[in-house]
């Protein structure tokens, strides 16, 4: 079954206190990207890649980090979270396209608490 | 800079009743479209979506979205609402120049509620 994976589903953490969320895809996508989603916002977009070592900077880039070592995984890395990182993380991955026309496949979510 | 807009975060409708949807979007070009659903816990699932060709898209469950370049709009519209419909609904739009990038720019969504 084709799918966008994401672990933890639920992570209550403290300031300061590094942490990792996977993503992992099974559809041989070279288009990978991470959202957040807060009420009222929508989802912005926080990282993407293009392919294995490509990343770049989405619209809210600040206070995390991402990697692409592998196709299939692109984990989203927050070396010292904050309390307004608590929110609802999207991991979503598509074929590349020429400009925005690919359907995108979205993750489970991964909703963080940070105290 | 896209931009998208979501009239009505909340909207109801009786089981039965038509479903409208209104999304809005600005842009120097026009955009590639899309409409997702997310059910509760879970996460954003296609409903439909505009790249080229005909105006008039249908999706699945039974929702269908039509382009109008002059009113800059792509609504969501479904027949006969049905309570499994009841769910968050987000229209967003990606650039047809941004090569690479395919990110979405998403509008702050519409719950939308089903009465029996």
């Amino acid at each position: 079954e084709a799918q966008v994976t994401q672990n933890p589903r639920y992570l209550i953490t403290v300031t300061g206190k590094k942490l990792t969320v996977t993503c992992s895809q099974n559809m041989n996508h070279e288009y990978m990207s991470w959202y957040r989603q807060d009420p009222g916002l929508g989802l912005r977009q926080i990282y993407y890649s293009m392919n294995v070592e490509v990343t770049d900077k989405g619209d809210v880039p600040e206070g995390y980090k991402v990697s692409r070592k592998e196709k299939r995984n692109f984990p989203l890395i927050l070396e010292s979270p904050s309390p307004n990182q608590t929110s609802l993380y999207f991991c979503a991955s598509s074929i590349f396209g020429t400009g925005g026309r690919e359907t995108q496949y979205f993750g489970p979510g991964t909703r963080l608490l940070v105290l | 800079a896209q931009s998208v807009t979501q009239l009505g975060s909340h909207v109801s409708v009786s089981e039965g009743a038509l479903v409208l949807l209104r999304c809005n979007y600005s842009s120097s070009v026009p955009p590639y479209l899309f409409w997702y659903v997310q059910y509760p816990n879970q996460g954003l699932q296609l409903l439909l979506k505009y790249t080229t060709g005909a105006t008039l898209v249908k999706g699945i469950n039974g929702f269908e979205a039509e382009f109008k370049k002059s009113e800059t709009s792509f609504h969501l519209t479904k027949p006969s609402a049905h309570m499994s419909d009841a769910a968050e609904y987000f229209c967003a739009v990606s650039d047809r120049s941004n090569f690479g990038n395919e990110k979405l720019t998403f509008g702050t969504g519409t719950r939308l509620t089903i009465i029996p």
